[in-house]
């Protein structure tokens, strides 16, 4: 059993501030961990992954994530908030075989304020 | 990768018709998932399609409301039938690659509202 859980439905920063999305997790199994992001009128995107191996991983448009399996955490991060990162962001699980489907959470929705 | 495609992106129904939703891939994929996005809400996975298989629905998502069908590795669509308000959502097509590590892949989605 997995499951994924996103602290803070929304999050509002200023532009150029730090960017942190909270993600926690629970998988039965060694998990594989994702963020996505749709922006409006879109399909999602992968953003980053961890799969195995450094547990500090780096995305596109300046985004990083940390895995901590002793705080079963895979918090989103980004120094300084751009206008253009405002958007809805999912983290999702899904176990470590060819045939795990993923687990989505319930998303964060990003506000940058000018 | 995988790019993904889906027609119609939008449409407006109405109550008790049907709609069915194509979803084109430009590489042969094994496993096809449908999920459904309310406004503001995650996304639910109605089914997993799978070429040459009858599709895998989650609870709570049956194959007369939501017949599926996957004729090929590159093509599925998903029917909605009998329409109702509560139907009204986002309905959004996935798939994976080969040793992709479960990295998910989406089409842009198809925005459907019945009046």
């Amino acid at each position: 059993a997995q499951s994924v859980t996103q602290l803070g439905s929304h999050v509002s920063v200023s532009e150029g501030a730090l960017v942190l999305l909270r993600c926690n997790y629970s998988s039965s199994v060694p998990p594989y961990l994702f963020w996505y992001v749709q922006y409006p009128n879109q399909g999602l995107q992968l953003l980053l992954k961890y799969t195995t191996g450094a547990t500090l991983v780096k995305g596109i448009n300046g985004f990083e994530a940390e895995f901590k399996k002793s705080e079963t955490s895979f918090h989103l991060t980004k120094p300084s908030a751009h206008m253009s990162d405002a958007a809805e962001y999912f983290c999702a699980v899904s176990g470590a075989t060819n045939a795990g489907k993923s687990t989505f959470g319930d998303g964060t929705t990003l506000t940058v304020k000018p | 990768s995988a790019v993904i495609s889906q027609k119609p992106s939008r449409d407006i129904c109405q109550r008790g018709t049907s709609l069915t939703i194509q979803c084109q891939v430009d590489s042969q994929v094994t496993m096809m998932f449908w999920y459904r996005q309310q406004p503001g809400q995650s996304l639910t996975l109605i089914a997993t399609a799978n070429q040459g298989s009858e599709a895998t629905y989650e609870s709570g998502f049956v194959i007369d409301k939501f017949p599926i069908s996957r004729p090929n590795l590159t093509f599925s669509t998903l029917t909605v039938s009998n329409m109702s308000p509560e139907d009204s959502s986002i309905y959004l097509c996935s798939t994976k690659t080969r040793g992709s590590y479960n990295e998910q892949f989406f089409g842009p989605g198809t925005r459907l509202t019945v009046l």
